[in-house]
């Protein structure tokens, strides 16, 4: 059974950092494109950024660019994105993704990333 | 960026009765393999998203053939043939054609 779980998530203040995680499980993670894909509250899916496999390709939303840094550890089956000089706009649950070759097949649980003084 | 737009954005339903969602893109979404990479997604209240529908009609494992999805080109539908209790909530469509992906705003169905 694919599963992926998000974590560290919580709430930080503008101009911060956190870094976020997702746990992959149930597939070959290595060889799988992988997503971030944010939802502000009450709003609606803004895709965030994207890894290829071996972390050979990364691209991000221009509202992220230069702020936050997509990475993976295979060895570990795990997903980060590194979020630096957040601002209110940030705040939202971030979702990890499994690419599907055009589409999301697999979506984790989400963690909630509040910025707020 | 390829900009998705739905239609209508609320939907009231009676138990039992069709439903129907309207998704238009900005730009075609036929890759250069042919495909059409159309997806709706379906997220219930409290819940994460979960895909129903990819390529423009193939039903996900699990979800019931009561849903449908159709098009091409610019325009697709998803269609619901009589609505139940639990699809409840909001539906997505996104296209996966073109960089970056991008999502429609969404339409929220009640009963």
């Amino acid at each position: 059974e694919v599963q992926l779980v998000e974590s560290g998530g919580g709430l930080v203040q503008p101009g911060g950092s956190l870094r976020i995680s997702c746990a992959a499980s149930g597939f070959a993670f290595r060889s799988h494109m992988m997503h971030w894909v944010r939802q502000a509250p009450g709003k609606g899916l803004v895709w965030v950024s994207h890894i290829t496999t071996y972390g050979s390709e990364t691209a991000y939303a221009d509202s992220v660019k230069g702020r936050f840094t997509i990475s993976r550890d295979d060895a570990r089956n795990t997903l980060y994105l590194q979020m630096n000089s957040l601002r209110a706009e940030d705040s939202a649950v971030y979702f990890c993704t499994k690419d599907d070759y055009g589409s999301f097949d697999y979506w984790g649980q989400g963690t909630l990333v509040t910025v707020s003084s | 960026d390829v900009v998705m737009t739905q239609s209508p954005l609320s939907l009231p339903v009676t138990l039992g009765q069709p439903a129907s969602i309207s998704c238009r893109s900005s730009q075609s979404l036929v890759y250069s393999d042919g495909n059409t990479y159309l997806n709706w997604f379906q997220q219930r209240p409290g819940q994460s998203p979960g895909r129903l529908i990819y390529k423009v009609s193939n039903r996900d494992s699990g979800v019931p053939d009561r849903f449908s999805g159709s098009g091409s080109g610019t325009d697709f539908t998803l269609k619901i043939s009589r609505v139940e209790a639990e699809d409840v909530g909001v539906y997505y469509c996104m296209q996966g054609t073109h960089w970056p992906r991008t999502f429609g705003q969404g339409t929220k169905l009640e009963i």
